[in-house]
């Protein structure tokens, strides 16, 4: 099956870390960019991260910047995200998401996205 | 990187039209030819519906369309059909290998 399953999330105090994964299967990792999105409870979507096939080209939302840092084994079909200095505002369902488009050798992270993991909870709590 | 703004909330009977809009600014919207509409039924995934600006993934039905006029961009579903109910968000790119998403409009369909 082409799938993405995340995995990493749970309960962290604030000013902690967590590293989230997430594996890919049934498809060419290396063929398409990646991204997170969060989407805190309640509320809409929030892209977070992207990066292209190799690691070369990464971007991040102005709200984590500097704390997180987006990743890639194209060797072991994963994707990660680390997540340090976390804060309350962090709380959300992170899904991992497929760049839409097959561009091999891309240079630019993803535009959009064709395929989502269900995503894995992160809590920041006092 | 402020969110785009959508409206809170539209709504339409069935075999109707509706258009849900995206404004956003010189830097994201109105800059790139790079939107894109997600789908998002409770509890489930979002699904693209539309990518830059106007293309339909396959699979997307043709009652989906989107355009783009200056800084904002638009989604229409013509035909409403009960299961079109549901959240939808518009994104951008907005330079610098980044994303932005708009607040989500919640479609019900009356």
């Amino acid at each position: 099956d082409v799938q993405l399953v995340e995995s990493g999330g749970g309960v962290v105090r604030p000013g902690e870390f967590l590293r989230l994964s997430c594996a890919a299967s049934g498809f060419t990792i290396d063929d398409y960019g990646m991204g997170w999105v969060r989407q805190a409870p309640g509320k809409g979507l929030q892209w977070v991260s992207g990066i292209n096939w190799n690691g070369g080209s990464r971007g991040y939302a102005d709200s984590v910047k500097g704390r997180f840092t987006i990743s890639r084994d194209n060797a072991k079909r994963y994707l990660y995200l680390q997540m340090n200095s976390l804060r309350a505002e962090d709380t959300a369902l992170y899904h991992c998401a497929r760049g839409l488009r097959v561009v091999p050798h891309a240079i630019a992270p993803p535009d959009a996205f064709d395929l989502w993991g269900q995503g894995t909870v992160v809590t920041v709590s006092s | 990187q402020s969110a785009l703004t959508q409206p809170h909330s539209v709504s339409g009977s069935p075999g109707q039209s509706v258009t849900i809009s995206c404004i956003g600014t010189s830097r994201d919207v109105g800059g790139f030819n790079s939107v894109s509409w997600y789908q998002q039924h409770p509890a489930k995934v979002p699904k693209v519906m539309i990518y830059d600006v106007s293309k339909r993934p396959s699979g997307v039905p043709d009652r989906f369309s989107g355009s783009k006029s200056g800084n904002t961009a638009s989604l229409t579903i013509s035909g409403l059909q009960a299961e079109d109910e549901a959240d939808y968000y518009c994104c951008s790119y907005a330079g610098s290998y980044t994303l932005i998403f708009g607040g989500g409009t919640k479609l019900t369909v009356l």
